[in-house]
């Protein structure tokens, strides 16, 4: 058990409908990471949020967004959805004070999103 | 930053040992190597991280060359248990974010009985 916690597991929605993930980093950590993966693009880095503060953004669509809240916890939200982005949806949390540079990540177990 | 090349999969027997090597020819004097293991349908795992020669811990050890151009991570008599998918990051601690750290297709290793 990495102490991430993510919710819900699994997903199932329809098109053009709009989702929200939750996680809940480690006790402690400060940094949030959230990425994508799926069968034909792998691991995804989409964005890092920082003690409630974005630091890091990857290839995010502009129909997704993210915040971390000032209890750490972070969440995902989808919207306008399409079939192409079913996929698994993994947080992580890392223990670097700094938030900045290449640091050891915790991940979840991941929520698998199905668009139908 | 520098690239990874990695095979795509590898195929071993139950007891043996599996080395996994990584190619980074363009690594930066500050650069780190770092591996990860992913289990299917799981987040990935942290397994090792080393700068340079030889780094041991209780799951899998890490060779690195005095070039720093490649390592290899090693795992000692496998088992069914450790069929997964193995990532080689290379990156900066203090200096490369997340978002220039590419996890690439990694290595998926199959152990058979």
């Amino acid at each position: 058990d990495s102490g991430v916690t993510q919710t819900p597991k699994h997903l199932i929605t329809a098109t053009g409908q709009r989702v929200t993930l939750r996680c809940s980093p480690r006790s402690g950590d400060l940094s949030v990471y959230w990425y994508q993966q799926s069968l034909d693009q792998g691991l995804q880095f989409l964005i890092q949020y920082y003690n409630g503060e974005e630091r890091a953004k990857g290839n995010i669509l502009e129909r997704f967004s993210a915040q971390q809240f000032p209890d750490l916890h972070s969440e995902l939200n989808l919207s306008s959805l399409e079939l192409g982005d079913s996929a698994l949806y993994f947080c992580a949390s890392s223990p670097r004070a700094t938030g900045t540079g290449y640091q050891k990540l915790f991940f979840g177990s991941g929520t698998q999103l199905s668009v139908l | 930053l520098a690239k990874t090349t990695q095979p795509i999969s590898m195929d071993s027997y139950e007891g043996q040992e599996v080395n996994i090597t990584c190619s980074h020819n363009n690594i930066a004097t500050n650069d780190y190597i770092t591996w990860y293991q992913q289990f299917p349908s799981q987040g990935p795992r942290f397994i090792i991280q080393g700068y340079k020669t030889k780094v041991t811990n209780e799951v899998a050890s890490l060779f690195i060359p005095a070039d720093r151009k490649s390592s290899t991570l090693s795992l000692p008599r496998v088992s069914l248990s450790d069929t997964a998918v193995y990532y080689c990051l290379v990156g900066d601690p203090v200096k490369t974010s997340y978002d220039k750290v590419i996890f690439g297709p990694g290595t998926s290793l199959s152990v058979i009985p």
